[in-house]
């Protein structure tokens, strides 16, 4: 089954420590993102790699880091320097139809650093 | 930068009946894609139904369609025979066209959906 997985499905970390939450596809999509939710708001996005070795900053992208060695696979460090890091945090991937790219969700990881 | 504003943080309906969710979006581009996502309590994104700017057709899913107003920046989804299955989360986003947009989402707040049996 094509799809998008992200692990764990609850990580708990405490304050000062980094923390990698995994993403990986494959569904063969080359564009992959990053986004946070937080309770009353929607999405924002975080980081964004359009292709193998190369991503922007999105809208929030302070105290997070991000690599993409690999088309499958789109890792996100939250580092110590993220002031709120307890968040719901949402992967996506995306196939390209003309000038849109139609984004497709995993099922999200939920951090709380104590 | 874009906006999305999603007015009605929650909406109710019956079972059977018609609910309308509101979101408005604010732009200087001419060329964008609108989308419905619905978030279930399983916090899994789902794509409902997308529209593209230049189309006047309002795009349709089954029983989910929108009421896309471009002049008015204007684009609502109305769902037809609500479901139980219905109830959920659901957001607006807005997405440039091409470019070096690169495919970014710009989310409304939300708009939670409750469904009564």
């Amino acid at each position: 089954d094509g799809g998008i997985t992200q692990s764990p499905k609850y990580l708990f970390r405490k304050e000062g420590q980094n923390v990698t939450l995994s993403c990986e596809q494959n569904l063969n999509h080359d564009a992959m993102y990053w986004y946070r939710q937080d309770p009353g708001q929607g999405l924002r996005l975080i980081y964004y790699s359009q292709i193998v070795n190369d991503f922007q900053k999105g809208d929030i992208a302070e105290g997070y880091s991000v690599s993409r060695e690999k088309k499958e696979s789109f890792p996100l460090t939250v580092t110590s320097a993220q002031k709120n890091p307890t968040a719901f945090y949402l992967c996506a991937s995306s196939i390209v139809y003309g000038t849109s790219y139609e984004q497709y969700f995993g099922p999200g990881t939920r951090l709380t650093v104590t | 930068a874009q906006t999305v504003t999603q007015s009605q943080p929650e909406m109710s309906v019956q079972e059977a009946e018609t609910v309308t969710l509101s979101c408005t979006y604010d732009t200087s581009e001419s060329d964008y894609y609108l989308f419905w996502y619905k978030q279930p309590p399983s916090r899994q994104m789902i794509l409902v139904i997308r529209q593209e700017a230049y189309k006047q057709q309002n795009a349709t899913e089954n029983r989910f369609s929108v009421n896309f107003q471009k002049a008015a920046k204007s684009f609502s989804l109305k769902i037809s025979d609500s479901q139980l299955g219905d109830a959920a989360m659901y957001f607006c986003a807005f997405q440039n066209a091409g470019g070096t947009s690169y495919g970014k989402l710009t989310f409304g707040q939300g708009t939670i959906l409750t469904v009564h049996p």
